[in-house]
Parts: structure tokens; sequence; C-alpha cells
């Protein structure tokens, strides 16, 4: 059984760039999380997605950022004209469907996002 | 916004020492978790507990959930250096969402 997926692990742009991250669940989940991460701190919830919802993207910038859980394929967290502060780590969780979930997540192993 | 806190924010031990972490909040959640994240990689979850009060034990580390289900704690005996790492507590509302504490940065000294 393949883990969470995340790539790339390491991304490095310039202010203005964009930045696309991506993320495939666990088999059998369907259910995505995104956190963020700044170094020495906990994890900072994004957004919480299912295949082609948005069910809670309370932790998203109002600006620049917007993710996405297709019908087919990863999930996408997107961050348009990066600026130094977006410089993190992002984590991506899955959990499977309502019903067989016990509110645990299993993480990726993050990527990393250098803004130079 | 539910906060949960954990202290102490860093802790330095000798091997073979007893610590305890702790996790609080003023919200009540379903459920809590601890992951312990090692530099460079994702959380990893440790254990969930459920019910109030509840008592769990994972080899040398003890996990308790406050009876009114707002804090936890965890407790390692006879600290090994295999134990270093960020541990985090995360409450879990309801089947969404979980909120995670501002971590404890334990490292242990051989």
């Amino acid at each position: 059984n393949a883990g969470v997926m995340q790539n790339p692990r390491h991304l490095v742009r310039r202010r203005g760039q964009e930045a696309r991250l991506r993320c495939s669940p666990m088999k059998g989940h369907s259910h995505v999380y995104w956190y963020r991460q700044l170094p020495e701190e906990g994890l900072k919830f994004m957004v919480y997605l299912q295949k082609e919802n948005i069910i809670d993207e309370s932790g998203m910038p109002k600006e620049r950022f917007s993710a996405e859980f297709p019908k087919e394929g990863p999930s996408i967290l997107r961050i348009q004209q990066v600026v130094r502060g977006d410089s993190a780590a992002y984590f991506c969780a899955s959990s499977p469907p309502i019903g067989r979930n016990t509110g645990e997540l299993f993480f990726g192993e993050g990527s990393r996002l250098t803004v130079l | 916004t539910q906060l949960l806190e954990q202290s102490p924010q860093f802790l330095s031990i000798q091997e073979g020492e007893n610590l305890t972490v702790y996790c609080n909040s003023s919200s009540v959640f379903s459920s809590l978790q601890w992951y312990r994240q090692e530099p460079g990689e994702g959380p990893v979850l440790l254990v969930t507990v459920v019910t109030g009060g509840e008592v769990k034990k994972l080899k040398r580390l003890t996990f308790q959930f406050g009876d009114a289900r707002k804090d936890s704690s965890l407790h390692i005996t006879a600290a090994q250096p295999g134990d270093t790492g960020l541990y985090l507590c995360a409450g879990a509302e309801g089947n969404e969402k979980l909120t995670f504490g501002t971590g404890t940065r334990l490292t242990i000294i051989p």
C-alpha cells in the first residue's frame, strides 16, 4: 500500500512565480487536507477537500492560494505570485470516507517551498 | 478558532530520565491524537484517544485524555535518543479537520 505521495519534495521559486504542489492520497482515501508548517512551528490547517469539492477552506489566504481535487488525478495546491513569506513546508494528508473515518490523518512527506 | 497549547515548547533531557508533555485547550474535542515528526518528514500518528479519562500505553509512552476532553498528556519513561523529535497533539472536530498544537521539540541527550 503506497502512502500519501507528494511532489515535488523541494521546490525553489523566485518572487512572482507560481508554485504547484501535488498530492496523491492513499488508496481508498477520498478526503485530502493541506497544512502549512513554518520552521519550528506546528501545522496550520489550510483546506479540506473531497473529490471535486472544497469542504472547508477557512485556513486558506484569501488571495493567490487555491486548491483543487479533481475527479481524476492528484490534489493540487497552487500559489500564484509567490512571496518570500510563502516559504514553508506544505503537507498533504488523507483520510478514508466518512463512516470509516476515525479522524486519523495519514501524512505525506511534505513539499518544501523556498522563495528567493 | 480552537487553539491547542503545548508545553513545554522545548525540552532537553538526559537519556534514561522521565518526562511529561502537556496539551491544553479551552475547547472540547471529539478525539485527540498525538503525532511525532522527525526532520524532513511528515507527522506520524502515535495514538488516538477518544473517551474522557482514557489512558493508552505504547511501550514506554503513556497517553492520557482529560476527563473533560479538553487536554491530554504524554509521559515517556526512561527516554532514549530515538525518542528525539517534534511531538504534536491534534484535536479532531468530528470527522473533519484536525487542529494541531504548537508542538514540543524533545531532545534526548545520550
